[in-house]
């Protein structure tokens, strides 16, 4: 059985560094035709995508974010870590992290963690 | 960069059925996966590769993408179907994946 989970600080005051964790099992971090994502969704509003990181350590980040994002792998601990500078108040958000499969032409997110959620304020 | 548009709401008497949209510049050049969020849950993917359905998924959910639209079709829509549609796709040009707005589907 394929498993995410998050895990991190719940409060982080502003200008603080988010340091986040995603813990997979079920899966090797080292299989070419996976990777993990991470995807967060501030309350209310829409799922947004922040970066991911394939069995070769290749790394792509959101655009708009790309300057305040770090993400890394562990293979012996199946972890996956994100670490995001510079905190605000709208970075409060629930942060998801979540498996890539890789097919022929495409890539998709097929089993996503629980999440965690993340306030920023001092 | 690469906007995805998705109608805010949808509503759809049950057994009958629901057609959400997902618009973007050729968007039938890209791959279109689409996600399910109920309320306090994690998103799920119910259609990946445009059409293709994950195992578990019922047969009442398909995807079709073609032109500047990708749609998400749900037959004989049941009250546990009542949830966030979110289609996503991976903009080449910008290496950015790109999720739609979202679409909240009410089973009237």
């Amino acid at each position: 059985q394929v498993t995410l989970k998050e895990s991190g600080p719940v409060l982080v005051k502003p200008t603080e560094t988010l340091t986040l964790t995603c813990t997979v099992s079920g899966f090797s971090l080292s299989n070419a035709r996976m990777g993990v994502s991470w995807i967060r969704q501030p309350p209310g509003k829409a799922l947004e995508w922040l970066a991911h990181i394939f069995s070769n350590d290749e790394k792509s980040y959101s655009t708009s974010l790309k300057s305040r994002l770090t993400i890394s792998k562990d293979t012996s601990k199946s972890q996956v870590v994100l670490t995001m500078t510079n905190m605000d108040p709208v970075d409060t958000a629930t942060y998801y992290c979540a498996r890539i499969a890789r097919g022929d032409g495409y890539n998709t997110m097929d089993v996503w963690g629980k999440g965690t959620t993340v306030t920023v304020s001092s | 960069s690469y906007v995805l548009t998705q109608p805010p709401s949808v509503s759809v008497a049950p057994g009958k059925t629901a057609r959400i949209t997902c618009g973007g510049n050729n968007i039938g050049s890209k791959s279109v996966h689409w996600y399910q969020q109920k309320p306090g849950q994690a998103p799920v993917l119910v259609i990946y590769y445009d059409s293709d359905r994950p195992s578990g998924i019922p047969e009442r959910f398909s995807g079709s993408n073609s032109g500047n639209t990708a749609t998400l079709t749900i037959s004989r829509v049941e009250a546990g179907d009542e949830a966030d549609y979110y289609c996503q796709v991976w903009d080449s040009s910008s290496d950015d994946v790109v999720f739609g707005g979202g679409t909240k589907l009410t089973v009237l």
